[in-house]
């Protein structure tokens, strides 16, 4: 069946670095997205994106965040500059149009420290 | 603005019936959903329902959706232990209330004891 696989399952980096979280949507799907879940939280949704723009993004999808699809399979997150309270959850998701159910990745767990 | 709500522990024993509730404030929502997250997992689409229905049957599954009081139940019957995990409830949004933009509830906890 398949399946969003995310990339890594846990990244460790310290205040102020950048990272890159990667996702690989399924095949066949168009819309993308990236939720986050800050422990004890509620799901969050950051962006989404179809077409190779952004359709949507949420407050908290501030100017430290970009998301981009740099070949035909991937789909990334990068936040400059992380804070500790970037610690979280990220998610990223998929759905085949925008009005069909999405599909979540196991997530990745980053840890600012 | 667009929130979902659920309660945050049930829990039962093996074998009864669990109904985890949810409500929300978008009338407007075309798609409700039930996602199930085990420990140190992803979300788990679970079922989902059409907001022209009332109801919807998969297997051990039932979902109720009382439109008029924009509350949404998930009914587990038989309930195993494997059923244990936070049940999350999400309705769609977004400009063009497609199905991309979810908001979630805060999850369920459900506990269920041997």
């Amino acid at each position: 069946e398949p399946e969003v696989t995310q990339t890594p399952s846990h990244q460790v980096t310290q205040m102020g670095q950048e990272v890159i979280l990667r996702c690989v949507p399924i095949s066949n799907h168009l819309y993308f997205y990236w939720y986050r879940q800050i422990l004890g939280q509620k799901v969050e949704f950051l962006v989404s994106f179809y077409n190779n723009e952004i359709s949507e993004k949420s407050e908290i999808f501030d100017d430290q965040f970009s998301v981009e699809r740099p070949d035909g399979s991937n789909f990334t997150l990068k936040i400059r500059s992380t804070k500790l309270e970037d610690s979280a959850m990220y998610f990223c998701a998929s759905s085949r149009t925008g009005n069909t159910e999405a599909f979540f990745g196991q997530g990745t767990r980053l840890t600012v420290v | 603005g667009e929130d979902v709500e659920q309660s945050l522990f049930l829990s039962v024993r093996e074998g009864d019936s669990s109904v985890i509730n949810c409500t929300y404030t978008d009338s407007s929502s075309t798609y409700l959903y039930w996602y199930k997250q085990e420990p140190g997992a992803g979300l788990q689409l679970l079922t989902y329902i059409f907001s022209n229905m009332d109801m919807k049957q998969d297997q051990r599954l039932t979902v109720l959706l009382n439109k008029k009081d924009k509350h949404l139940s998930l009914r587990i019957a038989d309930t195993q232990t494997g059923d244990s995990a936070i049940y999350f409830c999400a309705e769609t949004a977004g400009i063009y209330n497609q199905g991309g933009k979810l908001i979630f509830g805060q999850g369920t906890e459900l506990s269920v004891k041997p």
